[in-house]
C-alpha cells in the first residue's frame, strides 16, 4: 500500500543554517504530495504542496520538489529562524483510490537555536 | 479566517467513562476527520465522514465511534475509556473539491486515569 517515510528527528540547527528534511514515498498512481507543519501547542497547518511530477511547492521560504524518479519530496529552507521550530509532516494523497484521505509520515521535530 | 474548533484543550477522564470529543468547523466542508497523535506513531486516522450521517472507519477505529448529525459538527465518542486511549486527538476538515487540503483544530489532550 501507499506509505511515506520521513527522516527521524529531532533535528537541531542554529539560526540561519540550511535545512533539509527528507521524505520518500511509495504509491500507486499519481498522488499529490504535501508538507504540513505543527507549531508548539497548535494543530497542523498546510505548509506547501505539489500535485504532479517536477512541481515545486513553496511557502514562507520553504521549498519541496516532487521527484518521481527518486520518489522523494524533500523539504528545504535556506536560512532557518527560531520561529521555524516545529514538527514537520510529509503526506501524500491516495489518488488511486479514496481521494479523501492523506497518508502521513511520522513527523520530524525541528529545533532552531538562536 | 477559517476555523476548526475542538471543544476542549485538555480533558481528564476515569477508566470506563463515556467520553465525547466535539469538533465544529465553519467552512462548510463536506469531509471531517478524527486522528490521534502519539509520540513515535505520528497521526493515525480513527474515523472520517464525507457527508452528514455518513462515516467510514479509518486505521484504528476499535474502541471509538463517531456521530455526524449536522454538517459542521463531528463528534468522537469513547464508549468506555481506557488508559491506552490517553493521547492527543486532532480533528480536521476538508472540502470535497480540495479534499486533501485539511484544516486542523488545536487538538484535545485526553488523559484517562
Amino acid at each position: 500500500g501507499n506509505s511515506v517515510t520521513q527522516m527521524e528527528g529531532p533535528v537541531t540547527l542554529s539560526e540561519e543554517a540550511f535545512l533539509t528534511i527528507n521524505c520518500t514515498y511509495t504509491a500507486t498512481g499519481y498522488p499529490s504530495l504535501f508538507w504540513y507543519v505543527q507549531y508548539p501547542g497548535e494543530g497542523l497547518q498546510l505548509l506547501l504542496k505539489a500535485t504532479k511530477a517536477d512541481d515545486k511547492g513553496s511557502n514562507k521560504g520553504f521549498e519541496a520538489t516532487y521527484r518521481k524518479e527518486t520518489t522523494s519530496f524533500h523539504l528545504e529552507k535556506g536560512s532557518v529562524q527560531v520561529s521555524d521550530s516545529a514538527v514537520y509532516f510529509c503526506a501524500l494523497s491516495d489518488q488511486a483510490g479514496n481521494n479523501r484521505k492523506l497518508i502521513w509520515g511520522l513527523g520530524t521535530s525541528l529545533a532552531v537555536n538562536p | 479566517d477559517v476555523k476548526v474548533t475542538q471543544s476542549s484543550r485538555y480533558l481528564v477522564k476515569r477508566t470506563g467513562e463515556k467520553v465525547f470529543l466535539e469538533c465544529v468547523q465553519d467552512m462548510d466542508h463536506e469531509n471531517m476527520f478524527w486522528y490521534r497523535q502519539d509520540p513515535g506513531l505520528g497521526l493515525r486516522l480513527i474515523y472520517f465522514s464525507y457527508d452528514v450521517k455518513m462515516k467510514e472507519k479509518g486505521d484504528i477505529p476499535e474502541g471509538y465511534s463517531v456521530s455526524r448529525e449536522k454538517k459542521e459538527r463531528f463528534s468522537l465518542i469513547l464508549e468506555s475509556a481506557s488508559t491506552n486511549q490517553t493521547s492527543m486527538y486532532l480533528c480536521a476538515s476538508s472540502s470535497r473539491i480540495r479534499s486533501t487540503e485539511a484544516f486542523f483544530g488545536q487538538g484535545t489532550r485526553l488523559t484517562v486515569v
